[in-house]
């Protein structure tokens, strides 16, 4: 069975700091991995989505990696801004598109 | 973007009637879409997969006989809950795959139940 873990479960960095937020899952026969973004009572926002076959994706101040074979994703979020706080999850599909997510980052940029 | 629009957006009821909650895709068509819960400062558990055109499959531990879906068109799911009680208190998030946008899955806003 599928377990996604995320790694700090909570996060608070003063502004302009580089971050790296951590996911690992135990079964490395994944499809794809997805990073959300999810802010308080809202729904998620894709950020990043890299194929099993990619190792890295970058958007804006967002870079996630990722290894497979060890079962590992990291997200780096450049020069934060108080606008990046909120709820980070990742989550890993193994081909059949149900998701597992991880337990989640909740990342305060302070001003 | 590949926008999913969720509806209502919150909602409060007494124990014992029923809620709809309405998953829409709005500018493409999902042949699958999924229905999550939310716990508070918990992560999403996937409550069941919906087929366009047949039945939906539900996860372990989840009572299709409770939360009934139906995924009339390629548009459109909806996620009744039935003879509500507190415990089902919860956020729901759907969320459908385009497979026109690499398979990216765009979520709903939310719909967060309070069974009084």
């Amino acid at each position: 069975k599928q377990e996604v873990t995320q790694i700090p479960a909570a996060l608070s960095v003063p502004e302009g700091e580089n971050l790296v937020l951590n996911c690992s899952f135990t079964d490395s026969a994944i499809y794809n991995l997805q990073w959300f973004r999810q802010d308080p009572g809202k729904g998620l926002t894709s950020l990043l989505l890299i194929q099993s076959s990619q190792r890295e994706q970058t958007s804006g101040r967002l870079n996630a990696s990722l290894d497979k074979s060890s079962g590992r994703s990291t997200l780096y979020i450049a020069a934060s801004q108080p606008g990046d706080s909120a709820t980070y999850l990742c989550a890993v599909t193994s081909g059949t598109y149900k998701y597992i997510f991880g337990t989640g980052t909740r990342l305060k940029v302070l001003a | 973007g590949a926008v999913v629009s969720q509806h209502p957006s919150w909602v409060i009821c007494k124990s014992g009637t029923s809620v709809k909650i309405e998953c829409r895709s709005l500018d493409f068509q999902a042949t699958t879409m999924f229905w999550y819960r939310q716990f508070p400062k918990q992560s999403l558990m996937l409550m069941a997969t919906s087929n366009e055109g047949s039945k939906a499959t539900y996860e372990q531990g989840v009572e299709k006989d409770k939360f009934l879906i139906n995924h009339a068109s390629l548009t459109l799911s909806t996620l009744t809950v039935t003879s509500a009680h507190p415990e089902d208190s919860s956020f729901y998030i759907c969320s459908a795959r385009d497979q026109g946008r690499f398979e990216k899955l765009f979520f709903g806003s939310g719909t967060q139940l309070s069974v009084l």
